[in-house]
């Protein structure tokens, strides 16, 4: 069975620092794929970023980037340049690339930036 | 264009009663998932459909929830004599047909049991 792991409850952070939100997995599979959520106090979940197995490049968009260490099988989202619209719980999670491609979703990690 | 649709956004049931909870998808995307997230969770599973079919029940915690997708588009899903432990945010989601697309979430239902 799939396993998402993410040890840090909360962080903190000053504005403009770069912040890195720890991931790890477990899975049998060869393939699948690795994605990053930001659930703000609102409660939608926001699509952040995504990283295939095969994929050998580490996943960017804009200030998000996926450190993506395979044989480590941990899968770290690095936020540059915080702000504090970046305040929010951000969710790590797995899809199974076989039958449902359903994610499997890790228990979080609030992130507080402060001015 | 519009995103996942959930209604109601908030709904507050005795114990022992039913309840529906609503999701309407994005246009043209033909797999939906239902999630439950209870305080301080992550998203867990509950249901996926591929079409009008549930293609995967497995997260379904016990024979009081069901779910349906009749027309392939607008899906509900069911709570049968609800316990206070069903209390929890439902969420939906939908994806688009192309690999590798992320799954889509609207706004969930905050379900109250009281």
């Amino acid at each position: 069975a799939q396993k998402i792991t993410q040890t840090q409850p909360g962080m903190f952070v000053q504005e403009k620092e770069a912040v890195t939100l720890d991931c790890t997995y477990d899975t049998s599979d060869q393939s699948y794929g690795l994605f990053w959520y930001k659930q703000p106090s609102s409660g939608e979940m926001i699509f952040l970023i995504y990283q295939g197995s095969y994929d050998e490049q580490n996943a960017t968009e804009g200030r998000y980037s996926l450190n993506f260490q395979k044989a480590r099988k941990s899968a770290n989202l690095v936020i540059s340049a915080s702000q504090l619209g970046d305040s929010a719980m951000y969710f790590c999670a797995m899809r199974e690339d076989q039958g449902a491609q359903k994610l499997v979703f890790g228990q979080g990690t609030r992130l507080t930036i402060n001015p | 264009g519009a995103g996942v649709s959930q209604t109601p956004s908030n709904k507050v049931t005795e114990k022992g009663k039913y309840v529906e909870l609503r999701c309407d998808p994005i246009s043209g995307h033909t797999a939906l998932y239902w999630y439950r997230q209870s305080l301080g969770q992550g998203p867990e599973f509950l249901i996926y459909f591929q079409g009008t079919g549930a293609a995967d029940d497995s997260g379904l915690p016990n024979d009081r929830f069901f779910a349906v997708r009749p027309e392939g588009s607008v899906s509900t899903l069911k709570i049968q004599r609800t316990e206070r432990g069903d209390s929890a945010v439902y969420l939906c989601a939908s994806r688009a047909p192309a690999y590798n697309s992320p799954l889509h979430f609207g706004n969930g239902t905050r379900l109250t049991v009281t």
